[in-house]
């Protein structure tokens, strides 16, 4: 089974900074890979995912992250944190042919943003 | 063209009680999953259906907890006799296909937060 680890519950930076928020994943299969965000009372927003494609996606909002499989690593980070990017990101992993099963989410980073 | 829409936006239950959460998916999604998350948690996978089909429920309670897709209306994910324990944010998700979490991540409605007292 497939399992995913965020490092820090809170992440806190200032404006301008950057943004670097950790994820690892465990797999038996090279898995897909996925970065949603929750806004407050909101639904979870896909940023970004890795198909085994480039190993470098670029998402919404001038997010990216890096597959690295030799880590296990799935890093979100954007060079420039703005005000609004104040939210719960969260990474998750499927195997490929294995929707019925549904995305595997790790708990969360709270992003904070200080002025 | 409308997403993943959930509702109510908010349910307060007291103890015992059943509580009904609606999903309606994307037009021309036939597949539905439902997570919930709790306090300080990620999501977590409860059930996967298709139009009149439970495809896989691993992550549903044994007891109280139900789901459904009927032919016609929204998907319905149902607890009876509800505690406290099952205060919570439940959220539906849609896709156009039966694997397109990993292809599409698939699309997630806004939730539905249940509160019990």
């Amino acid at each position: 089974a497939q399992s995913v680890t965020q490092l820090g519950s809170h992440v806190s930076v200032s404006e301008g900074a950057l943004v670097l928020l950790r994820c690892n994943y465990s797999s038996s299969v090279p898995p897909y890979l996925f970065w949603y965000v929750q806004y407050p009372n909101q639904g979870l927003q896909l940023l970004l995912k890795y198909t085994s494609a480039a190993t470098l996606v670029k998402g919404i909002n001038g997010f990216e992250a890096e597959f690295k499989k030799s880590e296990t690593s799935f890093h979100l980070t954007k060079p420039s944190a703005h005000m609004s990017d104040a939210a719960e990101y969260f990474c998750a992993v499927s195997v490929p042919g294995g929707g019925a099963d549904g995305l595997t989410f790790g708990k969360g980073t709270h992003l904070i943003i200080q002025p | 063209n409308a997403g993943v829409m959930q509702n109510p936006r908010h349910l307060v239950r007291r103890r015992g009680q059943e509580a009904r959460l609606r999903c309606s998916p994307m037009k021309g999604h036939s597949h539905v999953y439902w997570y919930r998350q709790l306090p300080e948690e990620g999501l977590k996978f409860m059930v996967y259906l298709q139009k009149e089909n439970i495809i896989d429920e691993s992550g549903m309670p044994k007891e109280r907890f139900s789901a459904e897709f009927p032919k016609e209306g929204p998907s319905i994910l149902r607890i009876q006799q509800v505690v406290r324990g099952d205060s919570a944010a439940y959220f539906c998700a849609s896709s156009p296909q039966p694997t397109s979490s990993a292809n599409y991540g698939y699309t997630f409605g806004s939730g539905t937060r249940l509160t019990v007292v």
